[in-house]
């Protein structure tokens, strides 16, 4: 089944370390994106790839950080320097403009992952 | 500065009854595209309609159609017949042809649907 994985679904940490959430997709797409939801916000845009070993800073950027080695992955770590990080995250990817994407191609997003820092 | 604006928080409607959420844009771009999405509690999003600056018409999607004013820069869904399984948060998003890599969300408004 082709899709976007994200794991964990929940995920808890301490206040002061790291976390690293997990995003996988074997959709062949070149772009990812990390989205934060907090209620009453929607979505707001973290980090976004639109090929691999390339990022750039979305709305929201400050405390996070993100790699893409790797077409199918683009892991977020969520630092200690991020003062609000509990969230529910989701991570989407589409194909670009190189694979054929036009105005009308849609994101797939992926499941997301509840972080709770306690 | 807002991108999309959706500017209702929640909304309850009846089951078979009609509703419109809205949502209003911010372009000087003369490109862009306009999407629906659907968010069960369970989390998913799900695309529901598209609708392009240079569509003539409005957007039909089964269930699903756009209200698309584009001098007032609105994208109105109108979901008719309303289900209980429609109960979710809507959210309204853009992309813009100068900035082709974002998809940017509105705030979402949560619909009720009740029996």
């Amino acid at each position: 089944d082709g899709g976007i994985t994200q794991s964990p679904k929940y995920l808890f940490r301490k206040e002061g370390q790291n976390v690293t959430l997990s995003c996988e997709q074997n959709l062949n797409h070149d772009a990812m994106y990390w989205y934060r939801q907090d209620p009453g916000q929607g979505l707001r845009l973290i980090y976004y790839s639109q090929i691999v070993n390339d990022f750039q800073k979305g709305d929201i950027a400050e405390g996070y950080s993100v790699s893409r080695e790797k077409k199918e992955s683009f892991p977020l770590t969520v630092t200690s320097a991020q003062k609000n990080p509990t969230a529910f995250y989701l991570c989407a990817s589409s194909p670009s403009r190189g694979q054929g994407a036009r105005m009308n191609t849609e994101a797939f997003f992926g499941q997301g992952t509840r972080l709770t820092v306690v | 500065a807002q991108k999309i604006t959706q500017t209702q928080p929640g909304m309850f409607v009846q089951e078979k009854e009609a509703v419109t959420l809205d949502c209003t844009y911010d372009t000087s771009d003369q490109s862009y595209g306009l999407f629906w999405y659907k968010q069960p509690s369970s989390g998913e999003m799900i695309f529901l309609i598209y609708q392009g600056s240079y569509d003539e018409q409005n957007a039909t999607e089964g269930r699903y159609s756009l209200n698309f004013q584009k001098a007032r820069k609105s994208a109105n869904l109108v979901i008719s017949a309303s289900q209980l399984g429609d109960s979710a948060m809507y959210f309204c998003a853009m992309r813009e042809i100068t900035s082709w890599g974002k998809f940017q969300f509105g705030a979402g408004t949560q619909v009720v649907v009740t029996p």
